[in-house]
């Protein structure tokens, strides 16, 4: 059974930085692509980064991009991202969500539980 | 930019009918799309991927349709399991992976 267990989420200071785990389990880890979604209180999802399976392709949105990192330590079966420079509107659950394959352009077929991350003076 | 649109916002309904979700792409998305149930506090769940295709284990009362620009999610016969909140998702372009705004199923 596939599980994903993400951590780290938080209440942070505008400015501030943060590192979001999710370590996975129940699959080959090493042979699918990862995604970051997030969703803001009360609202509608948002992808935020996807990586590939080895790890050498990564992609944000725009909202995100030059703040947020994207990495994986596949000796390790976890998934990471690095929140820097956040933002009150960065506010939200975080979701892990595990590709289908190691294609990028996938949809998302199993995900985590979720870590909040709160964003507040 | 890419926008993906959804109708209604807010569907109320009973048990035993049959509801329809409808899912507009701003652009072509060929068969690209995804439908996923997430329930007050829980995590999104996948239940339809490249227009029509069932994940393994949701009840066959789900179905998905379309192409291009327009796809439709259908319930045949809606259970108290089913009241949720549904997303479309298209993956023909990662620029960005694009959620619709949600449909709210709710008890009528």
């Amino acid at each position: 059974e596939v599980q994903l267990l993400e951590s780290g989420g938080g209440l942070m200071q505008p400015g501030g930085s943060l590192r979001l785990s999710c370590a996975a389990s129940g699959f080959t880890f090493r042979s699918y692509a990862m995604n970051w979604v997030r969703q803001a209180p009360g609202k509608g999802l948002e992808w935020v980064s996807s990586i590939s399976a080895s790890g050498d392709n990564t992609y944000y949105a725009d909202s995100v991009k030059g703040r947020f990192a994207i990495s994986r330590d596949n000796s390790k079966n976890t998934l990471y991202l690095q929140l820097n420079t956040l933002r009150v509107e960065d506010t939200a659950i975080y979701y892990c969500a595990k590709g289908p394959s190691d294609h990028l352009r996938d949809y998302f077929d199993d995900w985590g539980q979720g870590t909040l991350v709160t964003v507040s003076s | 930019d890419f926008q993906m649109t959804q109708s209604p916002s807010t569907l109320s309904a009973s048990v035993g009918d049959r509801v329809t979700i409808t899912c507009r792409a701003s652009q072509n998305i060929r068969s690209f799309l995804a439908w996923y149930q997430q329930k007050p506090g829980r995590a999104p769940k996948l239940l339809i991927y490249k227009t029509s295709n069932l994940k393994n284990g949701v009840p066959s009362r789900f179905s998905g349709s379309g192409s291009g620009t327009e796809f439709t999610l259908a319930i045949s016969s809606l259970q108290p399991d089913d009241f949720a909140t549904y997303y479309c998702q298209q993956y023909n372009t990662y620029s960005p992976f694009t959620f619709g705004p949600g449909t709210k199923v709710d008890i009528k």
